[in-house]
């Protein structure tokens, strides 16, 4: 049973358009939310957050979306840029010392220049 | 740099081999974990350790072992290795498992099982 799911596999932008990355949970007592970057051949790094006692957090381009009754989230780069162009994943965790991270399967976002 | 440093960068050992993927860091972080990568599964979760002297099993532990006997070293070995678990396997850090805590990932070590 997938409890983070990324339905879209890929999404295509054309430079500085917005993208709307999506991520959809089912567990509620996930209350922390994270956004992970994946460029080919290197590890994921970390890029934004939110707990869930937010609906809104803004990093430079980056923006999360959270939706608690919806159970939704996304993340909204705007401009998009060429260099964004990478695999993101969604996760989300408990809290609690035992808590552990749970992945989506990831997006691949592609940026025309 | 600081950071985590995963070895080797990639491997290809044949079925029924053993096999230790090493990982290091140096950033002090508590916690440690071993992910595998697979094509339209995400990243899953195979063992972890809060402190040093402890571990856990994640999602898909099975025909995996871990230890960690200081806070630097999570290595993770294969007993005798089978073609699924052909993967590219990260391993990550982080200050604690809970609360605002991310994880801070090595650079992966791609494993072919033939």
């Amino acid at each position: 049973d997938q409890q983070v799911k990324q339905n879209s596999p890929s999404l295509s932008v054309q430079e500085g358009r917005i993208s709307i990355l999506n991520c959809d949970y089912t567990n509620s007592m996930f209350d922390y939310f994270l956004w992970y970057k994946k460029y080919p051949a290197e590890g994921p790094t970390f890029l934004i957050s939110i707990s869930s006692i937010k609906d809104k957090n803004e990093d430079g381009r980056f923006t999360v979306f959270l939706n608690k009754s919806a159970k939704h989230l996304s993340l909204h780069i705007v401009p998009s840029q060429p260099g964004d162009s990478a695999v993101y994943f969604c996760a989300a965790r408990g809290t609690g010392a035992n808590s552990k991270l749970t992945f989506g399967k990831g997006i691949t976002l592609s940026v025309r220049p | 740099i600081a950071g985590i440093t995963q070895a080797p960068t990639s491997q290809i050992l044949a079925a029924g081999r053993r096999m230790t993927l090493r990982c290091t860091q140096d950033m002090r972080h508590n916690a440690m974990y071993w992910y595998r990568q697979d094509l339209g599964l995400g990243l899953r979760l195979i063992h972890y350790s809060n402190t040093a002297g402890t571990t856990g099993k994640g999602e898909v532990p099975d025909g995996y072992s871990v230890s960690r006997a200081n806070t630097d070293d999570f290595p993770l070995t294969l007993a005798s290795a089978v073609p699924s678990q052909t993967s590219v396997y990260f391993c990550a850090s982080s200050w604690d498992r809970g609360g605002n805590s991310p994880l801070h990932f090595g650079n992966g070590t791609r494993l072919t099982v033939t």
